[in-house]
């Protein structure tokens, strides 16, 4: 089946480590996504990246990164500079479709830093 | 800030048409209209898009006004599985790439 996986679904951390959410697509997309979504919130942008070796920030960016090795992944690190990094985290890639660019996600990882 | 504006709740019995308003009234020429839903833990799910014409898909229905300052998300027969918050989108102008979501609207189906 075509999709987008993240895993682990959740996922525990120590205040202070670094932690790597997983995402991939086999979807052939282009673009990829990470985003933040906080209890009751919309979505927020982190980070996306149009092409393999290549990325933007977000509106959200501090204390992550990412990296776009293959077109296939695009795995975000959480650092321990994030304030606040409890939150769900959702990829998402995408494709040109009648003119718009239409975002597909995976199912989230909810990450909880104790 | 958010681009939309759309009730934070709404109620529709089962089997009966659900009507999803939203307000978009700065809307660029070249933005589209974007529908998604989440349902409750998970990632959200395309539902529509469109520019100017009402659109229609196996899911839904999107009805856009002429002046395109607003829209409505028609879901035919609703379902109790049609519970979720709905999200209107509009896609930002400068970032092809960017979309701005809001707090979007609790449709909860009632049997």
């Amino acid at each position: 089946d075509g999709g987008i996986t993240q895993s682990p679904k959740y996922l525990f951390r120590k205040e202070g480590q670094n932690v790597t959410l997983s995402c991939e697509q086999n979807l052939n997309h282009d673009a990829m996504y990470w985003y933040r979504q906080d209890p009751g919130q919309g979505l927020r942008l982190i980070y996306y990246s149009q092409i393999v070796n290549d990325f933007q920030k977000g509106d959200i960016a501090e204390g992550y990164s990412v990296s776009r090795e293959k077109k296939e992944s695009f795995p975000l690190t959480v650092t321990s500079a994030q304030k606040n990094p409890t939150a769900f985290y959702l990829c998402a890639s995408s494709i040109e479709d009648r003119g718009g660019d239409t975002q597909y996600f995976g199912p989230g990882t909810r990450l909880t830093v104790l | 800030d958010a681009k939309t504006t759309q009730p934070t709740s709404m109620d529709c019995a089962e089997g009966r048409a659900a009507n999803l308003p939203c307000n978009h009234s700065t809307i660029s020429g070249n933005e589209y209209v974007y529908w998604y839903r989440q349902i409750h833990s998970q990632g959200p799910q395309y539902i529509i898009h469109g520019l100017k014409n009402n659109e229609t898909n196996e899911m839904a229905s999107l009805i856009i006004t002429e002046d395109r300052k607003s829209s409505t998300l028609i879901l035919p027969h609703a379902t109790l599985r049609d519970t979720a918050v709905y999200y209107c989108i509009v896609r930002g102008g400068d970032s092809n790439y960017q979309l701005i979501w809001g707090a979007g609207t609790k449709l909860i189906i009632k049997p």
